[in-house]
């Protein structure tokens, strides 16, 4: 089946620096998703990207489509203590697999303050 | 406007017991899904749906059965419970050309 490989699997940053992640992928996907998970909660999508090189921004977040359509990354600017919890990518191919999220491992994110 | 709504939120079952997950959304979703989610591997497909009275597999189907009558529902059934599936399980649905979709709050289930 298809693999997406996520990282970093956690980081632990100071209040104010920005973050990277980013995913790879061993095969081609057509939409890319980005969601935060809070404790005891389900996953909550930030940003969707749908073409290849599309760079797509949501407050202090930004996600980018990679030209390959194998990767993405997310980035979070200045970063606060509600920024905690676990990021996750996903991806989705086309055709059948319409419908089907492939997801990365996850981000675990801890901001000190 | 709940959203998507998964009963119960806790459950403890012992081996071999059977039991069945559920999940309801009132946002006339086509599609829905089953997720788990186990440390350190992100969230796997169970099984999902495209529709009333369609189903397909995902990554990891094998001890789940699912069925979808309605469009508002879409239960997961675990035949006969094994430590294996202790896990924390996701509902999710989400609307034609809507690609990102909407989860559920989760339950968390230990098999004892």
């Amino acid at each position: 089946g298809q693999q997406l490989n996520q990282s970093p699997q956690s980081m632990f940053i100071q209040e104010g620096e920005d973050v990277s992640m980013n995913c790879t992928s061993s095969s081609i996907f057509n939409t890319w998703l980005w969601y935060k998970q809070d404790p005891g909660e389900g996953p909550v999508l930030l940003i969707a990207l749908y073409k290849a090189g599309e760079l797509t921004s949501n407050g202090r977040l930004t996600a980018q489509f990679g030209i390959t359509r194998k990767d993405s990354f997310l980035n979070i600017s200045a970063s606060i203590p509600s920024d905690v919890g676990i990021y996750f990518c996903a991806g989705r191919a086309g055709g059948t697999s319409y419908g089907k999220l492939t997801f990365g491992q996850g981000t675990i994110l801890t901001v000190h303050p | 406007n709940a959203g998507v709504t998964q009963t119960p939120k806790f459950q403890v079952l012992k081996t071999g017991q059977s039991m069945t997950l559920q999940c309801a959304q009132d946002m006339n979703h086509e599609y829905m899904s089953w997720y788990r989610q186990d440390p350190g591997m992100g969230l796997r497909l169970i099984h999902y749906s495209v529709g009333a009275g369609i189903t397909d597999q995902g990554e990891v189907p094998n001890g789940y059965n699912v069925s979808r009558s309605t469009t508002e529902d879409f239960p997961l059934r675990l035949l006969s419970a094994a430590p294996s599936q202790t896990s924390v399980y996701f509902c999710a649905s989400h609307a034609t050309g809507d690609y990102g979709y909407t989860f559920g709050s989760g339950t968390r289930l230990t098999v004892v």
